[in-house]
């Protein structure tokens, strides 16, 4: 079965700092893997994808990720968070013909 | 930039109405998706949609759900007979091709009372 995780349910980071928001992922077959961000009461914007290629991916706002396929993870990262960054994230994994499977979220909180 | 529409951005209904969920998703793309966020919960698959047909849905779709391409453009979430257990946020997506990321929609608050 396809399914994602996210261990923590808010990260709280000072301004300045690097933060990781943690994923990991399990699926059957190569993993379509994405991170999405919400801001209240908003949809869901893309911010990065992996698909195939370099582990290291880069998105939107500064953000990256890395896909490590020995430990199943897909961390999502930005050397220096910003307050405005504090938002709902969600790491979601493709599965089947076309759907998504999301994890269940990660507040950040980005403290001035 | 081209993004997904979704109208109302809240509707609130009496419960056993029917409510219709409209979306104009980005118009080169070719599959279409709705979700939904009960408050403070994952998000949850719902329905997917391609080439015209349903190609997957979830448990949570029952016959009480259905979904339209009524044209070249909309997408249609309906709820025949509406329980206070729909009130959600429903999002719809779309996507340009099976394994590209999927863009969505702002939400529709539906509140069932």
């Amino acid at each position: 079965a396809q399914s994602v995780a996210q261990p923590e349910d808010q990260v709280n980071v000072a301004e300045g700092n690097p933060l990781t928001v943690k994923c990991t992922y399990s699926v059957s077959g190569n993993p379509y893997l994405f991170w999405y961000v919400q801001y209240p009461n908003r949809g869901l914007q893309f911010l990065l994808k992996y698909i195939t290629g370099d582990n290291l991916v880069k998105g939107s706002y500064g953000f990256e990720a890395e896909f490590n396929k020995s430990q199943t993870s897909f961390h999502l990262k930005k050397p220096s968070a910003l307050v405005s960054d504090s938002a709902l994230y969600f790491c979601a994994v493709r599965a089947g013909f076309n759907k998504f499977y999301f994890g269940s979220g990660t507040k950040l909180n980005v403290k001035p | 930039e081209p993004e997904v529409t979704q109208t109302p951005s809240h509707q609130v209904t009496q419960m056993g109405q029917e409510v219709i969920l409209r979306c104009v998703p980005i118009s080169n793309h070719l599959y279409f998706y709705w979700y939904r966020q009960i408050l403070g919960q994952k998000v949850e698959f719902l329905v997917s949609f391609y080439n015209n047909e349903i190609s997957e849905k979830s448990e949570i779709f029952d016959d009480q759900f259905s979904v339209e391409r009524p044209d070249g453009s909309n997408f249609t979430l309906k709820i025949r007979s509406t329980k206070l257990e729909d009130s959600a946020m429903y999002f719809c997506a779309s996507s340009r091709t099976s394994n590209t990321e999927a863009f969505f929609g702002q939400g529709t608050r539906l509140t069932v009372v």
